[in-house]
């Protein structure tokens, strides 16, 4: 099984700073990995596909980057909607998901 | 526009069974890998088992192995999930996904969720 690891669990930062999101895979993904996006009460959305692919929708400010075990998501201006918790998940083999990175406001 | 929409949640004893559907519309769901994926009460995301766009390969993770079958019906464009000989550690929202069309992708749509809780 594929580990997936998220850091931090809690990220606290103000409406229009930068956020950056943290996944490690115990092994190589590939450009496997997608971002989610959860509100209370809502289901996941898809935020990011390919390590680095927008979904379609989703606002220029959410970019993804890295390949193999090292990935990140950066808000580059956050929002008020933007403070949720936030997934990455490989599809190299199987699924895995990361435990989740809470994103507050500071 | 593609929806999901699950059903056949509820409160179950332990020991006992239940059924998931999931609804889709605004696509084929035999066109694509479709896959449940559970959320215990403020915990984060458990894929739990996936059918191929084929109907060839279908796999469950080790804590529902045997006491799961998901299937489908492509008349009906439906998605199900048999639970049984369930515990309380299956108590949890369960949701259906849509995944790719020739592999393994991620889940561009979900449903709302079904709750399902296990208690005596």
């Amino acid at each position: 099984e594929i580990v997936m690891t998220q850091s931090p669990a809690t990220l606290s930062v103000s409406p229009g700073e930068r956020a950056i999101l943290s996944c490690r895979a115990s092994q190589s993904v590939s450009s496997n990995l997608a971002w989610y996006q959860q509100k209370p009460g809502q289901a996941p959305r898809l935020l990011i596909y390919d390590a680095s692919t927008r979904a379609t929708g989703i606002p220029a400010r959410f970019s993804g980057s890295g390949s193999g075990t090292e990935f990140t998501l950066t808000i580059s201006s956050l929002q008020s909607e933007d403070f949720a918790v936030y997934y990455c998940q490989q599809y190299n083999y199987w699924y895995t998901f990361g435990q989740g990175t809470k994103l507050e406001i500071k | 526009q593609v929806q999901l929409v699950e059903s056949g949640g509820g409160l179950v004893k332990p020991g006992g069974s239940l059924r998931l559907s999931c609804a889709a519309s605004g696509f084929t769901l035999s066109d694509h890998y479709m896959s449940w994926i559970r959320q215990a009460p403020g915990k984060g995301l458990e894929w739990i088992s996936y059918i191929s766009s084929s109907g060839t390969n279908i796999y469950y993770v080790d804590s529902v192995k045997g006491r799961s079958t998901i299937s489908r019906d492509i008349a009906k464009n439906s998605l199900y999930l048999q639970l049984n000989s369930l515990r309380a550690e299956d108590t949890a929202v369960y949701y259906c996904a849509r995944g790719g069309t020739t592999q393994l992708k991620d889940f561009d749509y979900w449903g709302q969720g079904t709750l399902v809780t296990v208690s005596s």
